[in-house]
């Protein structure tokens, strides 16, 4: 089956601090994969995505690189802030050759931490 | 644009009972996706509706079943209740099924369920 794994934390970090995020999948088809974000009290933002091996997402200095030979999707940043601070999941989706895609299948989130 | 709306936003109920959920995707999305969230198994995909089909089911029991009108907005409902129920439900919509990855889905703020 599918499956995504990621540090939970939480993470603490300093502001201005480098970020990285593990994220590592097991898939069956073709996945595609997705960082969510998630601020108290609200439901998940898309914060970047990537399609196809050696994609790289981008958005907000968030950035993270489709490696298919380490079935991996490391989420960075170079310089985080306190406004950061939410939970971060790492998600993929399956595309069946025979068409069909299976609902996005999650880690379990990593809750960051940024102090200023 | 409006956004994903959920109702309601928190609802307290007794074991052995039943429960419907209300989402209202974005309009001109046609895709409405589930989610369940707890803590100790994280998010769970359950369904996904596209012009009122069923496309997708996760691994959920048979107590768990959706709908979708005609006008886009969906469903879930849960029937003889337990304890193990209690979760965040997230709902997801986006322009198209999930097999188009151009389709971006865009999450509700949820519903929490407490079952006592």
């Amino acid at each position: 089956g599918n499956s995504v794994t990621q540090m939970e934390g939480p993470v603490t970090l300093s502001e201005e601090a480098f970020l990285t995020i593990n994220c590592t999948y097991t898939a069956t088809g073709y996945p595609s994969l997705f960082w969510y974000v998630q601020y108290p009290g609200e439901g998940l933002q898309l914060l970047l995505k990537a399609t196809k091996a050696d994609d790289k997402g981008s958005n907000k200095g968030f950035e993270a690189t489709y490696r298919k030979e380490t079935t991996s999707f490391h989420l960075e940043k170079g310089s985080v802030q306190v406004s950061d601070s939410a939970v971060y999941f790492c998600a993929l989706s399956v595309l069946y050759s025979g068409g069909g895609a299976d609902g996005l299948t999650f880690g379990k989130g990593t809750h960051l931490i940024i102090q200023p | 644009k409006a956004g994903v709306t959920q109702t309601p936003r928190y609802l307290i109920k007794t074991r052995g009972q039943q429960v419907t959920l209300s989402c209202s995707p974005i309009s001109g999305h046609r895709s409405v996706s589930w989610y369940q969230q707890t803590p100790g198994q994280g998010l769970q995909f359950l369904f996904e509706y596209f012009s009122e089909t069923q496309r997708n089911k996760g691994n959920f029991p048979g107590r768990f079943s959706g709908r979708q009108f005609s006008n886009s907005r969906s469903e879930m409902n849960v029937s003889t209740l337990e304890l193990g129920d209690s979760a965040l439900y997230l709902c997801a919509s986006s322009f198209g099924p999930s097999e188009v990855l151009s389709y971006e889905q865009y999450f509700g703020p949820g519903t929490r369920l407490t079952v006592t």
